[in-house]
């Protein structure tokens, strides 16, 4: 079955950029999606298509896909930034069609 | 402005059920895929069920056989009947709403609402 893998967590000081991966066999063939959840909330999904963003979703944050790795980069990091995020693809072969990586935990320094 | 807000959680005991429910508005719900979305205390989210706009049932392999979805457009509900329930059942699960079919992602999801599978 397929697995999407990545850093548990990722560290960054405020200003800088903060990326996240999620990898995956040839996950440049799959739309990714991308999700934040901060602390007892919901999740809010802040890139979707691999690199479109909905509305109200700040210019900040941008993905991209190629190869066995998709990346969400979010520039010029606030504290408000501070979240798990979590990386989504639709994968008809698998026993989940819709598959979830196992998190990543942004800490903004 | 959308809103999905889900009920029927709680506490159940081992090999109970539980029907959850979750009420949407602001959208035109008839034309949207929903989907059911938990995550176990401390972990990470876990893809349950959906259903289509046209009534299409989608389960996770962890469920199948022992979840049912369901959705009634006239109500502009979409329920999750739950059988059988183990402890690994005890979760938040999240009401969410696809950007168009099941297979487009969810950009707006409810608060979540707790199950606990517990004696």
């Amino acid at each position: 079955s397929y697995v999407l893998t990545g850093a548990p967590s990722v560290s960054v000081a405020p200003g800088q950029t903060a990326r996240i991966t999620c990898g995956g066999e040839n996950i440049g063939s799959k739309s990714v999606h991308w999700y934040q959840q901060k602390s007892g909330q919901a999740p809010v999904l802040v890139v979707y298509d691999d690199s479109d963003r909905p509305s109200g979703i700040p210019e900040r944050f941008s993905g991209s896909n190629s190869g066995n790795t998709a990346t969400l980069t979010i520039s010029r990091v606030e504290a408000g930034d501070e979240a798990d995020y979590y990386c989504q693809v639709w994968d008809s072969s698998s026993g989940h069609l819709w598959l979830f990586g196992g998190g990543t935990k942004l800490t903004v320094l | 402005e959308v809103q999905l807000l889900e009920s029927g959680g709680g506490l159940v005991q081992p090999g109970g059920s539980l029907r959850l429910s979750c009420a949407a508005s602001g959208f035109t719900f008839s034309t949207y895929g929903m989907s059911w979305v938990r995550q176990a205390p401390g972990k990470g989210l876990e893809w349950v069920s959906g259903i289509s706009a046209g009534g299409r049932k989608f389960y996770a392999d962890s469920v199948k056989g022992h979840f049912t979805i369901s959705r009634d457009n006239s109500k502009n509900t979409v329920d999750l009947q739950m059988l059988s329930l183990s402890a690994d059942d005890t979760a938040i699960y999240f009401c969410a709403k696809h950007m168009t079919t099941v297979g487009s992602p969810s950009d707006n999801w409810g608060q979540g609402i707790l199950v606990t599978v517990s004696s």
